[in-house]
């Protein structure tokens, strides 16, 4: 149980083209979801905290306008990095919290990443 | 403000070895740690979580402990084998999931 999945793995977009990312929690609902951000040989940075049905809290420094977030359902919350540039190529995940194990664990599951190539 | 710091941030050991990875984390009032492993190119694999009212939890050849008074965790990886080479982080989740800059492990056949 607790899987996290997240399409697309990989994708190559132009300069100024807009991109969406998609983190689905498969066998549990998820109130909760964050998006991470690993630049290489970097560590994890969060960069947004996706609540269903409200707006997305982002981390200093995060452009709102630039990485929409949707989470419009308890098991799916998209990304789009809009008008994306090369120095927005990165690896991305997802993560989500189980709604029904939430008080007792504080856990989050992660997805497999999405690599945004920008060119 | 959390800060999780991880030492070494590279480590190459002969297979066989044991070997521990250290994390320290400045504040101490965390729900949990968690320790995960990535390989290259890669999402991240759950290896362990202590909560904060454990001392360690073990998995096979894995065991890793939490001392929450002086803000550290270790991960001791039993008898190394190459397929163990890999980055490994730790995580403290407290309002948020703060990351480590990593262990970087290679085990040499």
């Amino acid at each position: 149980g607790a899987v996290v999945s997240q399409h697309p793995s990989w994708v190559i977009c132009k300069s100024g083209t807009s991109v969406k990312i998609e983190c689905r929690s498969l066998d549990f609902q998820a109130t909760t979801m964050f998006w991470y951000r690993q630049f290489p040989k970097q560590s994890l940075m969060l960069m947004a905290t996706s609540n269903e049905g409200s707006k997305a809290t982002y981390e200093q420094g995060v452009e709102k306008d630039k990485f929409l977030i949707n989470h419009a359902s308890l098991t799916l919350s998209t990304l789009t990095v809009t008008s994306a540039h090369p120095e927005d190529s990165s690896f991305y995940i997802c993560s989500a919290r189980d709604r029904d194990r939430a008080l007792s664990y504080n856990e989050q599951f992660f997805g497999p990443g999405t690599r945004l190539t920008v060119l | 403000k959390q800060e999780v710091t991880q030492i070494p941030a590279a480590l190459s050991v002969p297979e066989g070895e044991n070997l521990v990875l250290n994390c320290s984390f400045t504040d101490s009032a965390i729900y949990n740690l968690q320790w995960f492993r990535q390989d290259p190119g890669k999402g991240l694999t759950s290896l362990l979580l202590i909560q904060s009212s454990q001392r360690e939890q073990t998995s096979g050849r894995l065991n890793a402990s939490l001392d929450k008074s002086s803000g550290r965790s270790t991960l001791y990886i039993a008898a190394s084998q190459p397929g163990d080479s890999a980055t490994y982080l730790c995580a403290a989740q407290g309002g948020k999931l703060i990351f480590g800059q990593g262990t970087e492990l290679s085990v040499k056949p």
